[in-house]
């Protein structure tokens, strides 16, 4: 079985200040990694995705994110926020053996506050 | 607009009173899901239906129900609410069950 860890229930952040949000991982076989967004009073969004080949990946709004197999990490990152980047963001692991939605394990969220 | 709509946006119910939220779809998807939100718990899946007449149990279907008749429509059925089942609910849909997940807004339901 998969798990899904986002360590950071919440993040406050200087507007134009960088920002990490940290996700690890568990899982027995290859897996896909995605990041969605919550922004408020909303549903959720897809931010990005990693299924295979380059480790870094680029996603809506600047964000990026890196998939480190050895650390079993999906670490979202952004040089440089905003007032419109408070949402809450959504780790999120699938099998990729197996890989279809019902399948999907989300974390419990990092809710990120930009401080003006 | 391609979106997924959800109804009602709140609900306010007391318990034992069989309710039905709403979802439909004007993206032609073949997949369609149902999620709970509750805080430090992220979502967890309900049912999910992989096409019409095929539903299946989630991680939490326990008080529920859905039933999958047209391609566009997956209402999620509430027999007999419990207190318990007070959270912000979301229907999700996608092309296929590998494509990312197309999000409503969400249902907030309080059951008294």
């Amino acid at each position: 079985a998969q798990s899904v860890t986002q360590l950071d229930s919440q993040v406050p952040v200087f507007e134009e200040a960088p920002v990490e949000l940290r996700c690890n991982y568990s899982s027995s076989v290859s897996v896909y990694l995605f990041w969605y967004v919550q922004y408020p009073n909303q549903g959720l969004q897809l931010l990005l995705k990693y299924l295979s080949g380059s480790t870094l990946v680029k996603g809506i709004n600047g964000f990026e994110a890196e998939f480190n197999k050895s650390q079993t990490s999906f670490h979202l990152r952004k040089p440089s926020v905003h007032i419109s980047d408070t949402a809450e963001y959504f780790c999120a692991v699938s099998d990729s053996a197996n890989f279809g939605n019902e399948k999907l394990t989300f974390g419990t969220g990092t809710r990120l506050t930009i401080i003006p | 607009e391609a979106q997924v709509t959800q109804n009602p946006r709140y609900l306010i119910t007391v318990t034992g009173k069989k309710l039905t939220v709403t979802c439909s779809q004007n993206m032609n998807h073949e997949y369609m899901s149902w999620y709970r939100q509750d805080p430090g718990l992220g979502l967890r899946q309900i049912y999910y239906s992989m096409n019409v007449e095929v539903t299946d149990k989630g991680d939490v279907p326990e008080g529920y129900k859905v039933s999958r008749k047209e391609k566009r429509n997956f209402p999620l059925i509430l027999e007999s609410p419990s207190p318990n089942q007070t959270s912000l609910y979301f229907c999700a849909s996608s092309p296929s069950g590998s494509s990312p997940l197309h999000f409503g807004n969400g249902t907030r339901l309080t059951v008294t």
